[in-house]
């Protein structure tokens, strides 16, 4: 069966760097999304990107946050200067299409420590 | 903006007892309702679905859920819990029309299952 895959699974990283989270959607999959979860809360949407720009963004992702499609088979998300608050379990999705909501496949996410 | 509301955090059952996650959601018309489940260390794994027709969904793993407009409630149940059905689970609701059709989550029930 299809897989949306992320790397790292883990990641720790100190307070003011830039990281960046990797996700390679399903391959005939067109939209994308990032979603996080901080510990003990629930998962938020962050943004999807369709035909190589932003199609929708939450008041969560400001102007610290970057997506991009570097290539023909992965999606990133880069946060440019961590804070603490950063500290949280980030997902990717991918779907066929923009109403295709049974489709919505999730990736096993990347849990990002910021110390 | 379509909302979802899991009121429990935590709850325990003993495995072969029966259960019930309770889900409640707020959206103007029609939505489209999801349980997803999240074992540890992987990604969100869709049980079930609810889009139209009758109002009692069946998913994997012996799951259903049962649509109740009058209540706006989507309560996921199990008959009898086996201790690998111990994760957490997720209730989300996306617009049928209008609104987002991307799915706002709860903040997750945590099913603890004793032997």
């Amino acid at each position: 069966e299809p897989e949306v895959t992320q790397t790292p699974s883990h990641q720790v990283t100190q307070m003011g760097q830039e990281v960046i989270l990797r996700c390679v959607p399903i391959s005939n999959h067109l939209y994308f999304y990032w979603y996080r979860q901080i510990l003990g809360q629930k998962v938020e949407f962050l943004v999807s990107f369709y035909n190589n720009e932003i199609s929708e963004k939450s008041e969560i992702f400001d102007d610290q946050f970057s997506v991009e499609r570097p290539d023909g088979s992965n999606f990133t998300l880069k946060i440019r200067s961590t804070k603490l608050e950063d500290s949280a379990m980030y997902f990717c999705a991918s779907s066929e299409g923009r109403g295709d909501v049974e489709g919505y496949t999730f990736g096993s996410g990347t849990r990002l420590t910021v110390v | 903006a379509q909302s979802v509301t899991q009121p429990d955090i935590h709850i325990t059952v003993s495995e072969g007892a029966s259960l019930e996650l309770r889900c409640n959601y707020s959206y103007g018309a029609t939505p489209y309702l999801f349980w997803y489940v999240q074992s540890p260390g992987q990604g969100l794994q869709l049980l079930l679905k609810y889009f139209s027709g009758d109002t009692l969904v069946q998913g994997i793993k012996g799951f259903e859920a049962e649509f109740k407009r009058s209540q706006s409630s989507f309560n996921l149940r199990k008959p009898s819990v086996h201790w690998s059905d111990a994760a957490e689970y997720f209730c989300a609701v996306a617009a049928a029309s209008g609104g987002s059709y991307i799915p706002t989550f709860g903040r997750g029930t945590s099913l603890i299952v004793h032997p």
